[in-house]
C-alpha cells in the first residue's frame, strides 16, 4: 500500500489567515483526494485532485477557498484560505492505489 | 443522495466479548462498501472492501457481511488493541467523482481488558 505523508501534522492559525497542507506520497497514483474531518463529523470529500487536470470540487466546497495544486504525481497541496473557526478541522489526503488510503491528517484549529 | 449510518455510535466490550457493528446505507448503485479503522491522531486504516451481497471478507478477528442494505462488522474475542473508531464507506456506481467515498460518522469502540 502507499505511504502517504502530510506537513504539517498539526497547526494553530489566526483567523483571516491561510494554511497550505501538503501531502507526499512514495509512488506515484493517478488520484489524490482531499478529506475534511469536522468534530464528530463524517469525514467529507472536498475535491478530486488529478495531476494535469483541474481539480474537481464537491458541492459546497470552491476552489477560492480550498485551491489546491497537483504539480506532479506523487505530491499535492490543499490551501486553507481566509480562514474562520469554522473550518477548525482534521484534513486528510488519500489516494488510490488499488484500495483508497489515507494519509495521517493535519490537524487545523483556528482562533 | 448516498447516506451511510453506523451504530451503535460507541460500543464499550469486556476482553473476548464478541459483537457487531452495523452499517447501513442508501446508495443508488453500490461499487463497494469499504469498512476503515481509525485510532486517536490518525489517518483511517483501511481493512476491508465488499463489492456484492453475501460476500464476506475476513483479517484475524474482524469479519466483514454485505447484504443489499447493510453490513455488519463482527468482532471475535476482541482486544484492547481493538480499541478504536471504526468507519464505514459506500463508493457508488458512476458519477463525477469516480472514486468519493461517503462516510458514516463511525463506532467507537473500547474494549477493556
Amino acid at each position: 500500500s502507499a505511504v502517504i505523508s502530510q506537513k504539517p501534522s498539526r497547526d494553530i492559525c489566526q483567523r483571516g489567515t491561510s494554511l497550505t497542507i501538503q501531502c507526499q506520497v512514495d509512488s506515484q497514483v493517478t488520484m489524490m483526494f482531499w478529506y475534511r474531518q469536522q468534530p464528530g463529523q463524517s469525514l467529507t470529500l472536498i475535491a478530486t485532485a488529478n495531476q494535469g487536470s483541474e481539480a474537481t470540487y464537491e458541492s459546497g466546497f470552491v476552489i477560492d477557498k480550498f485551491p489546491i495544486s497537483r504539480p506532479n504525481l506523487t505530491f499535492s497541496t490543499l490551501t486553507v484560505s481566509n480562514m474562520s473557526p469554522e473550518d477548525s478541522s482534521i484534513y486528510l489526503c488519500s489516494v488510490v492505489q488499488h484500495e483508497q488510503y489515507f494519509g495521517p491528517g493535519t490537524r487545523l484549529t483556528v482562533t | 443522495e448516498d447516506q451511510v449510518t453506523q451504530s451503535p455510535e460507541a460500543l464499550r466490550l469486556q476482553e473476548g466479548e464478541s459483537s457487531s457493528l452495523n452499517c447501513s446505507y442508501t446508495v443508488s448503485g453500490l461499487r463497494g462498501l469499504f469498512w476503515y479503522r481509525q485510532d486517536p491522531g490518525k489517518g483511517p486504516e483501511f481493512l476491508f472492501t465488499l463489492y456484492s451481497a453475501g460476500e464476506e471478507k475476513e483479517k484475524e478477528r474482524l469479519k466483514a457481511t454485505l447484504t443489499k442494505k447493510e453490513s455488519f462488522l463482527h468482532i471475535t474475542a476482541p482486544k484492547p488493541e481493538d480499541s478504536a473508531t471504526y468507519l464505514c464507506a459506500v463508493q457508488a456506481l458512476g458519477g463525477g467523482s469516480n472514486y468519493k467515498l461517503t462516510f458514516g460518522k463511525g463506532t467507537l469502540l473500547t474494549v477493556n481488558p
